[in-house]
């Protein structure tokens, strides 16, 4: 039968292209946000975080930015890698008066082709 | 250094059995998440501790589930009597505060026949 599910969205990008993945957060308290990679059978891998008081942040070959106006959360991922083949989630999480629960997207498919 | 370790990596049992996952934090992390990952649902946070305390259980789905952390490396998450909708990805986490990321272990598949 049918599987029924969360329909992930799904990304397909040529190697070597840059990928662009979205994300929108809905609590405004948020000021804590994190990127993570989750490749088949394995627990989610954290890629790269932003705080409230930036709204751009580099890592390796990844760049996030945080638009805190329209709540909106992105990952760049420059000349993407049969290896970035995996599932992205993105995470937010409100910092201040102690430590809140985080909360997960869905999260975006990303398929590279070779 | 060793990352967050969860056993066992797979446990096929059937229903009204007891289940006991169990995790080993990241040393020196004082928090502690129990995550359970469906096609259905996503990723549900089910309980976390802080310094081997549960805050927040809300997540936990009924009775049937517990959570214990009686030291500060090492934690538990029992299903008891274990029911074939609790076939799932369990997951355990953890971090070493507030505005840190949360360290994920590769996860226990548990499938209740």
């Amino acid at each position: 039968g049918e599987s029924v599910g969360l329909h992930l969205p799904t990304l397909s990008v040529q190697e070597g292209d840059n990928s662009i993945i979205n994300c929108a957060y809905s609590n405004s308290a948020s000021d804590y946000f994190i990127w993570y990679k989750q490749e088949s059978g394995k627990g989610p891998q954290f890629i790269i975080d932003i705080r409230s008081n930036m709204d751009k942040r580099q890592g390796q070959r990844v760049t996030v930015l945080l638009n805190k106006t329209v709540k909106h959360l992105s990952l760049q991922i420059a000349a993407t890698q049969p290896g970035d083949s995996a599932v992205y989630f993105c995470a937010e999480n409100p910092y201040s008066g102690g430590y809140q629960k985080v909360t997960f997207g869905i999260g975006t498919k990303l398929q590279v082709i070779p | 250094d060793a990352g967050v370790i969860q056993s066992p990596r797979h446990e096929v049992t059937e229903m009204g059995q007891e289940v006991t996952l169990r995790c080993k934090p990241i040393s020196g992390h004082d928090y502690l998440f129990w995550y359970r990952q469906t096609m259905m649902r996503g990723l549900e946070l089910l309980i976390y501790f802080n310094n081997n305390v549960p805050i927040d259980d809300s997540g936990m789905p009924e009775d049937r589930f517990s959570a214990k952390m009686p030291n500060a490396s090492f934690s538990t998450l029992k299903i008891q009597p274990s029911e074939p909708r609790d076939s799932a990805v369990y997951f355990c986490a953890s971090s070493s505060g507030r505005g840190q990321p949360q360290h994920f272990g590769d996860g226990t598949r548990l499938s209740i026949l």
